[in-house]
C-alpha cells in the first residue's frame, strides 16, 4: 500500500534535548511538507522540500530543523531551541510541479510531548 | 496573501441533519480550495478540492462544495449527517508562488447526536 508513515505515534522528551521525527512516503512525491498543529489553531507549516537535497523555510521554523537526502524521507529535528515543542506533528507530501493543484497527502501524525 | 476563516469553531447537528460547515477565502488570484476531514489523533484526509474545473465539487462520504466567486465562500454540506461524520474539517488555500503551499483555517469540530 502506497502512503506516508510516520514514527513514532506517541513521543515523549525532556526539556533541553533533541528529539527526531520520521516521516517516509513511498509515493513517489517530490514535494514534502512539516506541520504542526496545535488547538484551536489549524495547521501551521514548519519547512517544506520541492526537491531532494533542498528545503525552505515555512512560517514557524524557528527551533527545528530538517534534511532531505532521499526522496522517500523527509526527518524532522525538534531542537531545545523550540520554546514550547509539544504539539502534534504532521508530515505530507505532494504529486507534481510547484504551482499545480494537486492535493496533499498526510501521515498519521506524532504527538510530541515534553516533560 | 491568502487566507482562509472558518466560522464557527464546533457546529453541533442531529443525525439525519443537514451539514453546513462555513469557509470563506481571501485570494488576490484564482485560488484551488481544499476541504480535509480529520477524526481525532489521525491525520488528515482530503475530501474534495476546487481547482476551477466546475464550481459545485462532490467528494467523498456524500459531502460537497460550492465555489461562489462572488461570495468568495466554499462551503461544505452534507444532506443528512451520520454518527460517524463526527470529526474537524479543514478548509485550506494554495498560496501563490513556488511549492503549492497550503494556507490552513483554524478548524470546525463537527459534534453529531442522536
Amino acid at each position: 500500500d502506497g502512503g506516508i508513515t510516520q514514527s513514532p505515534k506517541y513521543l515523549f522528551r525532556k526539556e533541553g534535548q533533541n528529539v527526531t521525527l520520521s516521516c517516509e512516503q513511498n509515493l513517489n512525491h517530490d514535494a514534502m511538507y512539516w506541520y504542526r498543529q496545535d488547538p484551536g489553531q489549524g495547521l501551521r507549516l514548519i519547512y517544506y522540500s520541492q526537491i531532494v537535497n533542498d528545503f525552505q523555510k515555512g512560517d514557524i521554523a524557528e527551533g527545528y530543523s530538517v534534511s532531505r537526502e532521499k526522496k522517500e524521507s523527509f526527518p524532522l529535528t525538534v531542537t531545545s531551541a523550540q520554546k514550547n515543542p509539544t504539539a502534534f506533528y504532521l508530515c505530507a507530501s505532494r504529486a507534481g510541479l510547484a504551482g499545480s493543484y494537486n492535493e496533499q497527502f498526510f501521515g498519521p501524525g506524532t504527538r510530541l510531548t515534553v516533560l | 496573501a491568502q487566507s482562509v476563516t472558518q466560522l464557527g469553531s464546533h457546529v453541533s447537528v442531529s443525525e439525519g441533519a443537514l451539514v453546513l460547515l462555513r469557509c470563506n477565502y481571501s485570494s488576490s488570484v484564482p485560488p484551488y480550495l481544499f476541504w480535509y476531514v480529520q477524526y481525532p489523533n489521525q491525520g488528515l484526509q482530503l475530501l474534495l478540492k476546487y481547482t476551477s474545473a466546475a464550481t459545485l465539487v462532490k467528494g467523498i462520504n456524500g459531502f460537497e462544495a460550492e465555489f461562489k466567486k462572488s461570495e468568495t465562500s466554499f462551503h461544505l454540506t452534507k444532506p443528512s449527517a451520520h454518527m460517524s461524520d463526527a470529526a474537524e474539517y479543514f478548509c485550506a488555500v494554495t498560496r501563490t508562488g513556488t511549492a503549492s503551499k497550503l494556507t490552513f483555517g483554524t478548524g470546525t469540530r463537527l459534534q453529531v447526536t442522536l
